[in-house]
């Protein structure tokens, strides 16, 4: 069953533009993650933020987390064409065994 | 090997045929997963092997689906008598460390077979 649940479904900007994806999930989670996939195929891990932190830095990446809330949120600065990509959330299963993934963010950033 | 590698990249099956998919982990990762991902969708989960307890099966959508995972690296997923259905890119992952802890680490994914039933 899913748990994280990303919006928007599709974002489209300018190069240069601050982009802001938001994740929503139903359970209490152990960490949360957020990946990066091109072009349908492997998956990339960005960054994880574990439950007991509220935010993380990764380069241009920026994580939030708000457990009271159970929603998390992607902020990547100074957008490039390159960051054209989807971008999934990624939260623990009812087992605590594996990463269940939401239907995901397509970001699209023109030059 | 430097990553996860999965093989074949690519597999056209007819419908009612069995096929194998392999995916060979990072060395040393002691958990592996199985996703498959239909066209424009999110990734569903099909199983879980940590080192050697038993996988959780919990997400294979049905009995022809099975997968197995010798000497606790190389793993090959079987889906028997191919339906339509099942076309989609099926992907594997590896973690150093188990998942479900605080202490929990991201997957490193293969490039994916993508699986096409005719």
């Amino acid at each position: 069953s899913q748990q994280g649940e990303e919006d928007p479904q599709a974002l489209s900007i300018q190069e240069g533009e601050n982009a802001t994806m938001n994740c929503s999930y139903k359970t209490s989670i152990n960490n949360l993650q957020w990946y990066r996939q091109n072009s349908g195929r492997g998956l990339v891990h960005l960054i994880l933020i574990r439950s007991n932190e509220r935010e993380k830095h990764s380069g241009r990446l920026r994580v939030t987390l708000d457990t009271s809330k159970k929603s998390s949120s992607l902020l990547i600065t100074a957008s490039r064409a390159a960051d054209t990509a989807s971008y999934f959330c990624a939260t623990d299963n009812q087992a605590g065994t594996a990463l269940i993934f939401g239907k995901g963010t397509t970001l699209s950033v023109s030059s | 090997g430097a990553g996860v590698s999965q093989s074949p990249s690519n597999k056209v099956t007819e419908k009612g045929k069995d096929v194998e998919l392999r995916c060979d982990p990072i060395s040393g990762h002691t958990a592996l997963y199985w996703y498959r991902q239909s066209l424009g969708q999110g990734l569903e989960f099909l199983i879980y092997f940590q080192g050697n307890s038993a996988p959780d099966k919990s997400g294979l959508p049905s009995d022809r689906f099975s997968a197995e995972r010798t000497g606790g690296s190389v793993s090959t997923l079987t889906i028997q008598r191919t339906q339509q259905e099942d076309s989609a890119v099926y992907l594997c992952a590896s973690s150093l460390r188990p998942y479900g802890t605080m202490a929990g680490d991201g997957y490193t994914f293969g490039s994916g077979t993508r699986l096409t039933v005719v």
